[in-house]
């Protein structure tokens, strides 16, 4: 079983369109991290919370800890918003989700 | 700009052929990792490193090995032990460890055949 799960696997979206992904998780944490995957593989951090809400841009990420949920917010999602969103939790180790597969179409 | 430099970007290699991919950091990090990413699964962690000259195995070190001499470097040796090399191979490093985000280099598609 893993100690993270993603929803959904894939996503496909109008430019334009409210996304969300989840994130559910099972163990207790130190931190929950966002991460983006760009087609060229490389990976970049969008937001570490342990609490409440963070705001960058366009993006929102909340987190609940009494339920063990997060969730990865995008208004007016764009194509270039396309890409990969990974959720990791982080207690004595990082444990990764595999992804949700975001696509955005002009 | 400080950063994790991977490279290759790409590499082939012969079955039963030793291969080394390079990761530097100039971000001053203690921290340094080595994860693998196959489609489908979570990324996975191969080794780690908190300190210099120190490192320690992580979930699916068997067939790796690692070496950190510097604070700045911490390549992977992907040895003709390892069953199923091919993959793509993530670096990455943080200030302290699990407690700060992680910095990723832009990864190695190592390919054997």
């Amino acid at each position: 079983k893993n100690e993270v799960e993603q929803s959904p696997q894939n996503l496909t979206a109008q430019e334009g369109e409210f996304i969300t992904i989840n994130c559910s998780y099972s163990v207790g944490i130190s931190a929950l991290h966002w991460l983006q995957q760009h087609p060229g593989g490389g990976i970049v951090s969008l937001f570490m919370l342990s609490s409440g809400k963070k705001k960058h841009g366009r993006l929102i990420a909340t987190i609940n800890i009494q339920e063990k949920h997060s969730s990865l917010h995008i208004t007016a999602s764009h194509p270039r918003d396309s890409a990969v969103y990974i959720c990791a939790i982080t207690g004595n180790q990082f444990y990764f989700g595999t992804g949700t597969s975001l696509t955005v179409i002009p | 700009d400080g950063g994790i430099t991977q490279s290759p970007k790409y590499l082939f290699r012969k079955e039963g052929q030793n291969v080394t991919l390079s990761c530097e950091q100039n971000l001053n990090h203690d921290a340094m990792y080595w994860y693998r990413q196959d489609p489908g699964q979570g990324l996975r962690l191969i080794y780690y490193s908190q300190i210099v000259n120190d490192f320690q195995k992580g979930d699916i070190a068997e067939g790796y090995s690692v070496s950190r001499e510097k604070k700045e470097s911490f390549p992977l040796t992907v040895t003709s032990a390892q069953k199923n090399p091919t993959a793509f191979y993530l670096c990455a490093s943080s200030i302290t460890g699990a407690s700060s985000p992680l910095h990723f280099g832009n990864g190695t598609r190592l390919t054997v055949t």
